[in-house]
């Protein structure tokens, strides 16, 4: 069955970094685009950013375009959403999703990340 | 990339019929066929109920039905059930391998 395990979450220093895992299995990675979302405790989803099946082409909101980078590995079945120059407003729960016809089929459990000193 | 329009809250009752809106502009909803719509129970990761406006991913019961007018997309849910009460939020397509969603809408099943 379709898996997505994500780890790296935690608690990180303003201005600190952190990088987000997503292991996937059950189906063929290199078939899917994927993307990043997330949700304050509490509030809304926010979409992230969107990563091409071939890793090659990367899209960000406007939230975190030039401080979090999203990259995949097809080999070992993983994408990552590395976190720089992060903010309190970063706080959230940090979600991975395969994507399926512009929706969002399959999703992580997501991982917290909490940005405080 | 503004978040499209949802009513923070709606209800109704066991086994009748609750419409979700969803309002965003040309340059998303109206742009575009893309529009999908998820069910979050507290705790939970989202679950996928519609795509492409009206279709449904297999497992998702025929009493949800998505639908679109001009820049407003719909969520009708049919024959409303205790475990369908949940949070909602839209997503669509902006373009230029851009998503954003909707402020989600909490639903009450009374």
């Amino acid at each position: 069955q379709v898996q997505l395990v994500q780890s790296g979450g935690g608690v990180v220093r303003p201005g600190g970094s952190l990088r987000l895992s997503c292991a996937v299995s059950g189906f063929t990675f290199t078939d899917y685009r994927m993307h990043w979302v997330r949700q304050i405790p509490g509030k809304g989803l926010e979409w992230l950013s969107f990563i091409q099946a071939d890793g090659r082409s990367k899209y960000y909101a406007d939230s975190i375009k030039g401080r979090f980078t999203v990259s995949r590995d097809n080999s070992n079945n993983m994408l990552y959403l590395q976190m720089n120059n992060v903010r309190p407003d970063d706080t959230a729960v940090y979600y991975c999703a395969r994507d399926f016809n512009w929706g969002c089929d399959h999703w992580g459990r997501g991982t917290l990340v909490t940005v405080s000193s | 990339q503004s978040a499209l329009i949802q009513p923070p809250s709606a209800s109704g009752s066991p086994g009748r019929s609750v419409t979700l809106s969803c309002t965003g502009t040309s340059r998303d909803v109206g742009g575009y066929n893309y529009v999908s719509w998820y069910q979050q129970h507290p705790g939970k990761a989202p679950k996928l109920m519609i795509y492409e406006v009206n279709k449904r991913p297999s497992g998702v019961p025929d009493r949800f039905s998505g639908s679109k007018s001009g820049n407003t997309a719909s969520l009708t849910v049919s024959g409303l059930q205790a475990e369908d009460e949940a949070d909602y939020y839209c997503n669509s397509y902006a373009g230029s391998n851009i998503w954003v969603f909707g402020g989600g809408t909490s639903l009450t099943v009374l």
